[in-house]
Formats: structure tokens, C-alpha cells, sequence
């Protein structure tokens, strides 16, 4: 099994919509969760982090980190075309930091 | 801040030749990582510092590739010799240091595109 596991895509939806994005991992020492927005030929940028388990909230954008489960979420709500990028998960701990392959997401006008 | 500074932005080059990556990390930042990513295999850690002292290196896909970090504001990747499936986008990225470890908050520089034929 892959220490983290994130599929590729990509995801269509159309502007206004949810999106929903996730990531299963395999190592039970992360416990620092990270989300990144990459846009085409840039390098990633954070959007958000989430220390262990729980939700966390900033504007349109939700992250959810289920620890039991070695599960993670990103919603994006009123999706918008500007959110049209790769999406990478990522975590770290015991030293270790481990990325996701990306979800490429495209929010249609 | 200028951000995240690496040279060169494209390099392209022949199967066999040594090729040298630099980047400057933000200014006060002590973590420093390099990634490679292609399509086929996204973004792949392939080693960090703190304070210049390498600490995972797990990532190194073989002894073709070193990196080094003389000092606070520079660090080198070097392959010798290249090969054409190493092709791919090389990011350099820096962090403060953190009760994270400074993995939580990296800023990414724009990247240099490698091509080896």
C-alpha cells in the first residue's frame, strides 16, 4: 500500500458547485495535514492545515482530518473558475512528510 | 521577500552530462526541501534540511543524485551523470521552523524544468 494515496482525476464541475477531494494514508505517525493548490506551470502553494484529527474552516474551503480512519477532505464550496488547479494533499510527522499524487480539478463557467 | 529563488529555469541537456540545480531559500527560514515532479509520478520529496543538516534523505532516487546545503541562504542538487527519466520539474521549497517541523507552512519556488536528452 502507498504511504498516501490520492486519485488523480481529473474532476469537472460546474461553477457554483461543491468539491469534494480526499486522501487516504497508511503511516499512523502523520499528524500534520496540509492541502495545496497548484496552477499550471507554478509551484504548489499552501491553502490549509489541521493539526490531528477534526474540521477546519477558512472561507470557502474546509478541511477534514479523520485520524481513526487515515482519512482527509478538502471541500471547496461555490466553486469558482479561479479554483480550476491541481490539488495535493500532504503530511507529515515522525520526521517524515509524504505527498499525494495531486487531483486536477476544472470548475466549468 | 523575493521568495523562493532557483536557477537555473529551464536547463536542457545530454544523457551523461552533470547538471546543477541551485536555490535560495527565503531569507530566516531554516527547512529546506527538494521535490522533483512528473506526471507519472507527481510530486516526490526527494530531501530535506533543517539548519543545513540533511534529515530525511529517503527520497534520493540513487547515488547519481546529491544534494548539498553549505550554508543558510544556498543549496545545490546535482545529478552525475543525467539520464533522460530524470526529466522532470525540480522544486525548491523553505520553511520556518515550527512545532511541525516546519513542513506545514513551505513556500515553493517557481521551479526549474529539466529536459535530458
Amino acid at each position: 500500500q502507498k504511504e498516501v494515496e490520492q486519485d488523480p482525476g481529473p474532476l469537472s464541475v460546474p461553477e457554483g458547485a461543491i468539491v469534494s477531494l480526499n486522501c487516504t494514508y497508511s503511516n499512523s505517525a502523520f499528524q500534520y495535514f496540509m492541502w495545496y493548490r497548484q496552477y499550471s506551470r507554478k509551484g504548489p502553494e499552501l491553502l490549509m492545515y489541521t493539526y490531528s484529527s477534526g474540521n477546519k474552516e477558512d472561507g470557502r474551503f474546509t478541511a477534514q482530518v479523520d485520524k481513526s480512519s487515515k482519512y482527509i477532505s478538502l471541500f471547496i464550496r461555490d466553486s469558482q473558475p479561479s479554483d480550476s488547479a491541481t490539488y495535493l494533499c500532504a503530511m507529515f510527522g515522525n520526521n517524515r512528510l509524504a505527498f499525494g499524487k495531486g487531483n486536477q480539478v476544472v470548475v466549468i463557467p | 521577500d523575493a521568495g523562493v529563488i532557483q536557477s537555473p529555469r529551464h536547463e536542457v541537456t545530454e544523457m551523461g552530462q552533470e547538471v546543477t540545480l541551485r536555490c535560495k531559500p527565503i531569507s530566516g527560514h531554516d527547512y529546506l526541501f527538494w521535490y522533483r515532479q512528473t506526471m507519472m509520478r507527481g510530486l516526490e520529496l526527494l530531501i530535506y534540511f533543517n539548519n543545513n543538516v540533511p534529515i530525511d534523505d529517503s527520497g534520493m532516487p540513487e547515488d547519481r543524485f546529491s544534494a548539498k546545503m553549505p550554508n543558510a541562504s544556498f543549496s545545490t542538487l546535482k545529478i552525475q551523470p543525467s539520464e533522460p527519466r530524470d526529466s522532470a520539474v525540480y522544486f525548491c521549497a523553505s520553511s520556518l521552523a515550527r512545532t511541525s517541523g516546519g513542513a506545514d507552512t513551505q513556500y515553493f519556488g517557481p521551479g526549474t524544468r529539466l529536459t535530458v536528452l
